[in-house]
């Protein structure tokens, strides 16, 4: 059972609008910025977005974090079949001194 | 290029011990804190352990008291000993460079897979 949840499975198809949400509590996404992580099959995590908004250089701008109260989202505009991956929310916890993840959300391109 | 290069995985019986390694090049190892990251078959990360510039630690309570990290600024490396292993520590261990402000892990490294099975 992850701290933050996540939806198990989104799906958009190629052009749509996908969004995908993370929600916690006061300890973590109430007090501590949020950050998306992207894992295409078969590789390592990338940083998708940090500080709730902001984007790593090289990253495109068709995604977007998010962050209102205890909860977070993560938007991708433009959908791309090459967008197919594991998105992952995480933020520090207060409580638990240290990262906590969602359990991850699986981005089908139909 | 930032370069994270795990090593030291491999099969390890139940109850025993493992340390695997993280070469870091390309950026400024010292200035970074560092994070471990764990990735069991078919789930999700888990988040293990990191420890600050200073040397401060922290761990996941799964692995506390049982896992230790450490790093050795001189030689850009970081480490962790992984102590009375069970069959749910089997996992892909990923290091990672923990920006402090955001706890934003913004640099990965591939991976080393450690297998407990007898």
């Amino acid at each position: 059972q992850s701290v933050l949840t996540q939806p198990p499975s989104a799906s958009g198809t190629p052009g749509q609008r996908v969004t995908i949400s993370c929600s916690g509590s006061s300890s973590n996404i109430g007090s501590n910025t949020v950050n998306w992580y992207q894992q295409l099959p078969g590789t390592a995590p990338k940083l998708l977005t940090y500080s709730h908004s902001q984007r790593p250089s090289g990253v495109p701008d068709r995604f977007s974090g998010s962050k209102s109260g205890t909860s977070a989202s993560l938007a991708i505009s433009g959908l791309q079949s090459e967008d197919e991956a594991d998105y992952y929310c995480a933020a520090w916890d207060d409580t638990l001194n240290g990262v906590v993840f969602g359990g991850g959300t699986k981005l089908t391109v139909l | 290029e930032v370069q994270l290069l795990e090593s030291g995985g491999g099969l390890v019986q139940p109850g025993g011990s493992l340390r695997v390694s993280c070469a870091a090049s390309g950026f400024t190892f010292s200035s970074y804190a560092m994070s471990w990251v764990r990735q069991a078959p078919g789930r999700g990360l888990e988040w293990v352990s990191a420890i600050s510039v200073s040397g401060g630690t922290f761990y996941a309570g799964s692995v506390k008291g049982r896992f230790t990290i450490s790093r050795e600024n001189s030689e850009n490396t970081l480490y962790l000993q992984m102590n009375r292993l069970r069959a749910e520590d089997t996992a892909v261990y990923y290091c990672a460079a923990l920006e402090y402000s955001s706890s934003s892990l913004d640099y990965w490294g591939q991976g080393t897979l450690v297998t407990v099975s007898s």
